[in-house]
């Protein structure tokens, strides 16, 4: 079975622009979460998809942003980039949502923000 | 609210020596405890997993770890250490309950293997 894809891989933007990240879950996965990752600050959670619903939202400004669509892909946005966004973008899917469930990572997009 | 901390940022050990990396939490309720390996530019495995069938739980490419509900703790072994087992690992929990969860994470433990 294919694993968690992300595209892109890498991702050089400058301050104030947009950009749009995208994950492809595993085969029969229903629920996806975005994690950000900086040596600075470890792995904070940004927010979860379950069934094209967001179940939990971690504590990022507005401006960034998810969706998922019916066959469980999902996307995020982050619009007016700044420095401090520059991070590796990780997401994960899991069967269903729920306590316990184990998540399954992708290799991450590595972002960039001159 | 639950938490966890991992002890040391960075854990040294010589190649063939134990590992043991340290992870904390605290949680109100029985808790889900999760061990991941991160290896350079690349996201994240699970090493394994504590769902409360048994306290000693044995995982991938060697690695177990024991829940200790006294000391709430769930920390990592390994009886012999490779050079590939050089990565960063993370200690989570996730907690039983209605409606919403989220996996809480630790700062993380770079592992390093000295030849």
């Amino acid at each position: 079975k294919a694993g968690v894809t992300q595209t892109p891989r890498y991702l050089i933007k400058t301050r104030g622009q947009q950009v749009t990240l995208s994950c492809s879950p595993i085969s029969g996965h229903r629920s996806v979460s975005w994690y950000q990752q900086t040596p600075g600050q470890g792995l904070q959670f940004l927010f979860e998809y379950f069934s094209e619903t967001q179940r939990n939202k971690g504590n990022f400004p507005g401006r960034f942003s998810g969706r998922q669509f019916s066959n469980s892909r999902s996307e995020m946005n982050v619009s007016t980039l700044e420095l401090g966004d520059s991070a590796l973008y990780l997401c994960a899917s899991s069967i269903r949502h729920g306590a316990g469930e184990t998540q399954y990572f992708g290799p991450g997009t590595r972002l960039l923000v001159l | 609210a639950q938490s966890v901390t991992q002890l040391g940022s960075h854990v040294s050990v010589s190649e063939g020596a134990l590992v043991l990396l340290r992870c904390n939490y605290s949680s109100s309720v029985p808790p889900y405890l999760f061990w991941y390996v991160q290896y350079p530019n690349q996201g994240l495995q699970l090493l394994l997993k504590y769902t409360s069938a048994a306290t000693l739980v044995k995982g991938i490419n060697g690695f177990e770890a024991e829940f200790k509900k006294s000391e709430t703790s769930f920390h990592l072994t390994k009886p012999s250490a490779h050079m590939r087992d050089a990565a960063e690992y993370f200690c989570a929990v996730s907690v039983r309950g209605v409606g919403n969860y989220q996996l809480i994470w630790g700062a993380g433990t770079k592992l390093i293997i000295k030849p």
